[in-house]
Parts: C-alpha cells; structure tokens; sequence
C-alpha cells in the first residue's frame, strides 16, 4: 500500500510566480490535511479538506492561498504570486476517518524556494 | 488557547543512555490525542508514538516510551538506550478533537544529537 505521495519533491519559483504542490493520499484515505515548516520551526495547520469538501482553512493566509481536493485526483495547494515569505516545507497528511485522530499520515512534503 | 511546549531547543545524549524530551500542552478539550514525530535531516516526519487522553496506561513503542501526566498536561518522551540514528528533530504534537477536524498543532521543537 502506498504511502502519501506529494509532487514535486522540490520546487523554484521565482518571485511573483505561482506554485502548485500535489497531495496523492493513501489509497482509501478521503481526509487531507496541509502544513506548513518555515525554516527552524514546527509545523503549522493551513487546511484540512475532503473530498471536494474545505472543512477548515482557518490557518490559510488570506491572499494568494488556495486549496482544492477535487472528486478525482490528487489534492492541490496553489499559492500565486509567490514572496520570499513563501519558502519552507510543505507536508500533506491524509486520514482515512476524522472519528481515527491518530491515522495521520505524513508525506514527504515538497521544499518551496522562492528566489 | 490550544498550544503545544517544548523547552529544550537542543539535546545532548550519550549512546546507549536514555534521554527524556519535554512536552507541555494546554487545551480545554476533555478528549485530544498526543504524537510525537521523528525529523530526520532528510526531512521525512515518522510518526513514533500516540497517547489518547482517555488512555490510563503509558504508551510504549518499542525503545520509546510517552510520560503521560494528566494532571500536569505533560507528555515527555523518553528514547532507552539512544543510537545515533536517533539524532533528528523531534516535534511534540497535539490533536484536539474540536469542532471535529482533528488538525494537529506542534510545538517547536527539539534537536537532540546522540554522541558516540
């Protein structure tokens, strides 16, 4: 069974681009949470969805941030116009059961660099 | 406010002796999960080891244990007989069972280096 699959691994963009992270969850998993790493710190909620469903965004910046899980295929984070602010890891977890709060899984996460 | 602590930026530890990392947490939740996370250098985050509130027993994975005290809202991990490839970040988290999104909130962090 594959784990949570998260592409690219690694991502540049230069400032005033647009970025797209890709979230697969684990096969049967309908819950999908990201986080966000700035470099030296833990990790920090941004959005928790199902499927084409956003059932939190209360730590989604305001502007440029967006998140979508749609019926088929993977969840994507879209951040436009992207700021030097922007660079830091960036983790999905997915969740077969929000009543399971200990099943969630981590991907990889991807690096965004912002130059 | 929900909120995890942990106090100690950075750890030292022989090989071979156990270490405790410290977690404070506050939450007005009666129901709330608490994890702890591995941080390799390569970035990954493993998950160790869960302590639901409700549980009376401490949990234990292997050569890692969680120091569960309620009343004091602290959950330490203790690693017994600390290898080198135990140096990483370790991140304390909880998941309070609000509003039902069980979002999990982390605390900072602590870098622990195992000597040789």
């Amino acid at each position: 069974n594959a784990g949570v699959m998260q592409n690219p691994r690694h991502l540049v963009r230069r400032r005033g681009q647009e970025a797209r992270l890709r979230c697969s969850p684990m096969k049967g998993h309908s819950h999908v949470y990201w986080y966000r790493q700035l470099p030296e710190e833990g990790l920090k909620f941004m959005v928790y969805l199902q499927k084409e469903n956003i059932i939190d965004e209360s730590g989604m910046p305001k502007e440029r941030f967006s998140a979508e899980f749609p019926k088929e295929g993977p969840s994507i984070l879209r951040i436009q116009q992207v700021v030097r602010g922007d660079s830091a890891a960036y983790f999905c977890a997915s969740s077969p059961n929000r009543d399971s709060p200990r099943e969630q899984y981590f991907g990889p996460g991807t690096r965004l660099t912002v130059t | 406010a929900q909120k995890i602590t942990q106090t100690q930026p950075g750890m030292f530890v022989q090989e071979k002796e156990a270490v405790t990392l410290d977690c404070t947490y506050d939450t007005s939740d009666q129901s709330y999960g608490l994890f702890w996370y591995k941080q390799p250098s390569s970035g990954e985050m493993i998950f160790l080891i869960y302590q639901g509130s409700y549980d009376e027993q401490n949990a234990t994975e292997g050569r890692y244990s969680l120091n569960f005290q309620k009343a004091r809202k602290s959950a330490n991990l203790v690693i017994s007989a600390s290898q080198l490839g135990d140096s990483a970040m370790y991140f304390c988290a909880m998941s309070p069972h609000t509003s039902g999104t069980y979002k999990y909130i982390f605390g900072t962090g602590t870098r622990l280096k195992v000597l040789a």
